[in-house]
């Protein structure tokens, strides 16, 4: 079964405090892995993917994502996070050619100003 | 800039209906999808179409219908709506190769 976790439902941190969201995904051959934002009452909106090549992917708003083959993981990290940053984010892999991802369920990030 | 409309945003009905949800993108995109969202559960593929007339069942297939009539529009339809079901309808585009663009959504409320 192919699957992506995401262990943690809700994380809580202050203003100006680093960040890091928890993905795994099961191991699969070839792998797509993003990362998306949901703001409340939004749609998602991509923030960065990796598929090959430097294991440090770059996002928007200073977002970065690291893959790790021997971890499975693709873990999210903010180094000073502002209250805007609030919402839940996914994590989302594919095994078949960048479409049909399988998205995780999803981790509520709460920002206290 | 591109957009990506989902109508309605809100659609109440009742148990027993067949309900009808719209999807319009004007990116040109290929591939169209449905996601369901349920607190607590992520989301979920409902269908997916790779062009226009094209049909793929995802996990949750069950209970709905697609069509892709044309390249810009996906429609679902939720064949007979359960009671108490409240659940976010996403509709997503995509070329291949490149990231999902989302619509707000639907909310259904079934009562």
């Amino acid at each position: 079964t192919q699957t992506v976790s995401q262990s943690d439902a809700h994380v809580t941190v202050f203003e100006g405090d680093s960040v890091e969201l928890r993905c795994n995904y099961s191991y699969g051959g070839s792998i797509y892995l993003s990362w998306y934002i949901q703001h409340h009452g939004r749609g998602l909106q991509f923030l960065l993917k990796y598929y090959s090549g430097n294991p440090v992917v770059q996002g928007v708003n200073g977002f970065e994502a690291e893959f790790s083959k021997s971890d499975s993981s693709f873990h999210l990290r903010k180094a000073s996070v502002h209250w805007s940053d609030s919402a839940v984010y996914f994590c989302a892999v594919s095994y078949t050619g960048y479409q049909n991802f399988y998205f995780g369920k999803g981790t509520s990030l709460t920002v206290i100003p | 800039g591109g957009i990506i409309t989902q109508t309605p945003k809100f659609l109440i009905g009742q148990e027993g209906q067949k309900l009808t949800l719209k999807c319009q993108q004007n990116f040109n995109h290929d591939t169209m999808y449905w996601y369901r969202q349920d607190s607590g559960k992520g989301l979920r593929l409902i269908y997916y179409s790779i062009t226009e007339n094209d049909l793929q069942k995802g996990d949750l297939s069950e209970g709905y219908d697609a069509s892709r009539e044309k390249k810009s529009s996906f429609s679902l339809t939720v064949t007979s709506a359960q009671k108490n079901e409240m659940a976010v309808f996403l509709c997503a585009s995509s070329i291949r190769g490149s990231d999902y663009t989302f619509g707000s959504g639907t909310r259904l409320l079934v009562i």
